[in-house]
């Protein structure tokens, strides 16, 4: 059974930062993985998706990569801003039909 | 475009009764799926559908019932409400292609009391 982890829970940094934050899974048979931003009561935004034959993507001030063998992904947030604040998921596929295993999330909070 | 529409986006529920969760989505995807999520947890699959007449289970679907009729909407039936299904649940969406990412609505938070 799948499973994954990311830490750390919970994040404070000040404003400017460059930020880390790790995802590791159990299962490198995976199809892709994908990072989710959520805000407070609200649903999931998808950030970055990387397949499986890829190394890392990129958009904007984010960056995610992906180690298949080792179970690891990382996304990196280059100069952090309070706008960045909320919590971030990370999902992987193992399945053809794209249904997700997530994480607990790591909570973000970036101060001005 | 509005995307992933659930309704209602809250509902309290006595123990025992039953209710459906509405979910709809205008992007024509043929992928639809249930998660809930607890409070410091993340996602958990309950069902989902790859088309109109296709449901299967997923990782959490005891009490819970689904039905795909067409490509647009996929309810979620709460038969016999019980404390344990106090959640948020949020219904997602992806074109058939693996290599899309999932659409999120806003969610319905449910409480049983």
């Amino acid at each position: 059974k799948q499973e994954v982890t990311q830490i750390p829970a919970a994040l404070s940094v000040p404003e400017g930062e460059n930020l880390v934050l790790n995802c590791s899974f159990t299962d490198s048979a995976i199809y892709n993985l994908q990072w989710f931003r959520q805000d407070p009561g609200k649903g999931l935004t998808s950030l970055l998706l990387i397949q499986s034959s890829q190394r890392e993507q990129t958009s904007g001030r984010l960056n995610a990569s992906l180690d298949k063998s080792s179970g690891r992904s990382t996304l990196y947030i280059a100069a952090s801003q309070p706008g960045d604040s909320a919590t971030y998921l990370c999902a992987v596929s193992t399945s053809g039909y794209s249904t997700l295993t997530f994480g607990k999330g790591t909570m973000l909070l970036v101060s001005p | 475009n509005a995307g992933v529409t659930q309704t209602p986006k809250f509902r309290i529920l006595k123990i025992g009764q039953s209710m459906t969760l509405q979910c709809t989505q205008d992007m024509n995807h043929n992928y639809m799926y249930w998660y809930r999520q607890d409070p410091g947890m993340g996602l958990k699959l309950i069902y989902y559908s790859v088309g109109a007449g296709i449901t299967d289970k997923g990782e959490v679907p005891n009490g819970y019932n689904v039905s795909r009729s067409t490509t647009e909407d996929f309810p979620l039936r709460l038969e016999l409400a019980a404390p344990s299904q106090t959640s948020v649940y949020f219904c997602a969406s992806s074109y058939r292609d693996r290599g899309q990412p999932q659409h999120f609505g806003d969610g319905t938070r449910l409480s049983i009391l």
